[in-house]
């Protein structure tokens, strides 16, 4: 069966940076993209961007663009999500999902990734 | 970029009652690219409907998407116990593709 499993729950301080990684089984890796979405704390989903692990191609939102980073290791089935200059906004859950070539909703997601900023 | 408002922010129900949740766009949405999602606390968002009236596998036919354009609705026909959860709905006919702020269900 489809699964997308994330790395655990991350600490860091104001300024630094995290990776997220979502490790996927049970299909062909480079057949879909890979999205990430986050759910601040008492809001809604917010969408971050999408990569194409075969290409290597992404798409950001325009507030994430020039602090996050997707990557992709096909050799893994693995995709990494680097989040940078982080501040307390950025406290969130983090989610990867597989997403449909061409059409970019999520059909299988990850359980999602805590990370908080704190000093 | 499209902007989505979703109505009511909150719906109060019983175990049993029809639920119907509203998604508005600022402007067409290409394609009629429109997505819901169920999402629970602790856990990871599930894909209801995609294309806006295809139900995603596995999804029961009590959930149903209509709509075109810039109206779409979801509906719940008879609520049960596990469908009190927040609805999202999502367009992915416009870059950047974005979320409805959502609408909780909840038992009244």
């Amino acid at each position: 069966q489809v699964q997308l499993v994330q790395s655990g729950a991350e600490v860091k301080k104001p300024g630094a940076s995290v990776t997220v990684s979502c490790k996927a089984s049970g299909y062909t890796y480079s057949y879909y993209d890979i999205i990430w979405v986050r759910q601040t704390t008492g809001q809604g989903l917010e969408w971050m961007g999408w990569m194409n692990p075969n290409s290597g191609n992404t798409g950001l939102a325009p507030q994430f663009r020039g602090r996050v980073t997707m990557t992709s290791d096909s050799s893994r089935s693995t995709a990494d999500m680097e989040l940078s200059s982080l501040n307390s906004e950025d406290t969130a859950v983090y989610y990867c999902a597989r997403g449909v070539r061409n059409f970019l909703y999520g059909d299988h997601w990850g359980q999602g990734t805590l990370v908080t900023v704190s000093s | 970029e499209v902007v989505l408002t979703q109505s009511p922010g909150t719906l109060s129900l019983s175990p049993g009652e029809r639920a119907t949740l509203s998604c508005r766009a600022s402007q067409s949405v290409r394609s009629n690219f429109l997505a819901w999602y169920q999402h629970k606390p602790g856990q990871a968002p599930r894909l209801l409907i995609y294309g806006a009236s295809s139900r995603a596998t596995g999804i029961p036919d009590r959930f149903s998407g209509s709509g075109s354009g810039t109206d779409f609705t979801l509906t719940i026909s008879r609520l049960e116990p596990e469908d009190f959860a927040v609805y999202y709905c999502h367009q992915y006919g416009h870059a950047p593709r974005n979320f409805g702020p959502g609408t909780k269900v909840d038992i009244k």
